[in-house]
């Protein structure tokens, strides 16, 4: 059962415009959510993260915004660039543990 | 540069081959990871170190074993290489910070 859903495989986006990038979890245990992006052929690598205590995660052009109730996260990309065409994982855990469970991954393409 | 190396990069056994994956760390971070990532299937856990001394299973175990050398090195061993285990491998350590996992570059084993 996959307890971390990213239910969009892909998604394509104009440079510029806003990229948003969703996924909902089902255990009500998780209490620290994180993104990473990965591009091919390397690992991935950490871009945001955000704890159950707050409801919204900013850093430069990426904001990460959480909806307890609704056991939903979503990443927020504006302005969108090129290089940001990876894919991007979420992933989550429950205090103490550690134990990442992430996401099925979304591609993004920005398109020039 | 710091982070996580792991050898080989790549590596094609034949059906029943053994090999160990390995992986070093020079953050000194105590617990250390194993995710094999599958399309459509996201990053699963293998096994993890919390610290050394001590290892534990994650989501898919089955035909693995690990052994974490010292503080440094995490090892990854496949006894008898089976087609389901082509995959691409990584490893990661964790201080357990809020900055998440730094991951090694991967290891694409394909098993034939």
């Amino acid at each position: 059962d996959q307890q971390v859903k990213q239910n969009s495989p892909s998604l394509s986006v104009q440079e510029g415009r806003i990229s948003i990038l969703n996924c909902d979890y089902t255990n009500s245990m998780f209490d620290y959510f994180l993104w990473y992006k990965k591009y091919p052929a390397e690992g991935p690598t950490f871009l945001i993260s955000i704890s159950s205590i707050k409801d919204k995660n900013e850093d430069g052009r990426f904001t990460v915004f959480l909806n307890k109730s609704a056991k939903h996260l979503s990443l927020h990309i504006v302005p969108s660039q090129p290089g940001d065409s990876a894919v991007y994982f979420c992933a989550a855990f429950p205090s103490g543990t550690y134990k990442y469970i992430f996401g099925t991954g979304t591609r993004l393409k920005v398109l020039a | 540069n710091a982070g996580v190396t792991q050898t080989p990069k790549f590596q094609v056994l034949k059906t029943g081959q053994s090999m160990t994956l390995q992986c070093a760390q020079d953050m000194n971070h105590n617990s250390m990871y194993w995710y094999r990532q599958d399309p459509g299937m996201g990053l699963r856990l293998i096994y993890y170190s919390a610290s050394e001394g001590t290892t534990d299973k994650g989501e898919v175990p089955n035909g693995y074993n690990v052994s974490r050398l010292n503080k440094r090195e995490f090892s990854l061993r496949l006894e008898s290489a089976a087609p389901s285990q082509t995959s691409v491998y990584f490893c990661a350590s964790s201080d357990g910070g809020g900055d998440g996992y730094t991951f090694g570059s991967g290891t694409r084993l394909t098993v034939v």
